[in-house]
Parts: C-alpha cells; sequence; structure tokens
C-alpha cells in the first residue's frame, strides 16, 4: 500500500530565507507527483504538478523535484514571504486512479 | 471555464442523521473523485466516478456513497452519521479517456457532526 510521508511537519523560517520540503513515497509505481498549497480551513491548490517521466518543475520561485526509484521529492522556494505562509501537501497519483497524500508541512514565514 | 464548485461551504449534523455533499465538476471533466480531510491530516480517497459509475473505492464503510449525473456533477451521501464523520470533505473532477490526469479540487464543504 501507498504511504507518503512529509518531512518536517512543521517550520518556521525568517522572510527571504530559501528552504525545502521533503515528500517520500514508498511504492514508485505512479503517474505523477503533485505539490499543494492549502490555507487554514480553505481547499487545495495546485502549485506543481511532475509527470513520472519528468524530472523537476518550477513556476515562479517554486522548484519541484521528482526521484521516482528512490521515492523522493523536494519543493523548493526561494527568497520566502510572509504569504507563502500555508500547509504543504504533496500527493502520488497511482495505477488505481487516485491520489495518496502526505500529512503536510505546515510553513510560517515570519516578517 | 468555470472550475470545481461544491455546496454547502460548512453543514452541522447530529449522530445518526444522513447528508448530501454536492459537486459540479469543471467543464470538459468527466470524472470526480472524493476525498475526506479529517483535521491536521491528508485528504483520503473515498471513491471516484468516472461516466455515471463507481471506478474505485478507498477504504470507507457502505455508508459512504455516490451519484454521478449525465452532467458529470456528483453527490456524496453519508448514511447514519458517526462523530469522526466530522471534516473537510473535497472533490476534485479531471478528464479521463482511459489514462491518468491532473485532478483540479474544489473548496471543499466542511461537515460538522454534533
Amino acid at each position: 500500500k501507498q504511504e507518503v510521508t512529509q518531512i518536517p511537519a512543521a517550520l518556521s523560517v525568517p522572510e527571504g530565507e530559501n528552504l525545502v520540503l521533503n515528500c517520500s513515497f514508498t511504492d514508485s509505481a505512479i503517474y505523477n507527483l503533485q505539490w499543494f498549497r492549502q490555507d487554514p480551513g480553505k481547499g487545495l491548490t495546485s502549485l506543481l504538478l511532475i509527470q513520472s517521466s519528468q524530472r523537476e518543475q518550477t513556476s515562479g520561485r517554486l522548484n519541484a523535484s521528482l526521484d521516482k526509484s528512490s521515492g523522493r521529492s523536494t519543493l523548493y522556494i526561494a527568497a520566502s514571504q510572509p504569504g507563502d505562509s500555508a500547509t504543504y501537501l504533496c500527493a502520488v497519483l497511482t495505477g488505481a486512479n487516485n491520489l495518496f497524500f502526505g500529512t503536510g508541512t505546515r510553513l510560517t514565514v515570519i516578517p | 471555464e468555470t472550475g470545481v464548485t461544491q455546496s454547502p461551504t460548512h453543514l452541522i449534523k447530529t449522530r445518526g442523521q444522513q447528508v448530501t455533499l454536492r459537486c459540479s465538476s469543471q467543464s470538459g471533466h468527466n470524472t470526480v473523485s472524493w476525498y475526506q480531510q479529517a483535521l491536521g491530516q491528508g485528504p483520503q480517497f473515498i471513491f471516484q466516478y468516472y461516466r455515471e459509475e463507481e471506478n474505485g473505492r478507498g477504504n470507507f464503510p457502505p455508508r459512504f456513497s455516490g451519484l454521478q449525473f449525465p452532467n458529470y456533477s456528483s453527490e456524496l451521501n453519508v448514511n447514519a452519521l458517526e462523530l469522526d464523520d466530522s471534516a473537510l470533505y473535497l472533490c476534485a473532477s479531471s478528464f479521463s479517456a482511459g489514462g491518468h490526469n491532473e485532478q483540479f479540487f474544489g473548496p471543499g464543504t466542511r461537515l460538522t457532526v454534533l
């Protein structure tokens, strides 16, 4: 059974710092990996999607990498801002066509 | 292009009652998936509907049931509500033609069971 783990569970950084969020998954038979942002009490906003054949995707200050063979992904956020404060979730899409989510990393960027 | 919408936004029920949550899929999408997110946890897959048929189910009891309509909108029904059913319920739509495509999420329905 697929299991997705995110480390750390919570992270607090001063504004302007670069940071890395980690995601690992146990079964490498995935179709894609997606990073989401979730603000308190809200739905999910998709940030980046990496197909299983890709190594990385970039959008603005965000860069996500995927190493399928080792079951790992990282989300790199450059020059963090207070508006980046949120919970970040990673999820993998399996052959059963459903997403398995991690429990998220709660990020706080201190002005 | 209209995104995924869900109704209602919030709902309060008492234990033992029944509830129906609704989801309108994004234009052009034919697949709807439902997820339950308990407080402090990641979303968990409940089930998926493709062309009005259930197309996969997670580890949820039969009192969780669903429907998909010809316009690809969907309902999630939960019978005999329990306190642990309190959660954010998310639906996601996608276009599937036998493949595995990106899912787009709605804003969710917050269900509180007292």
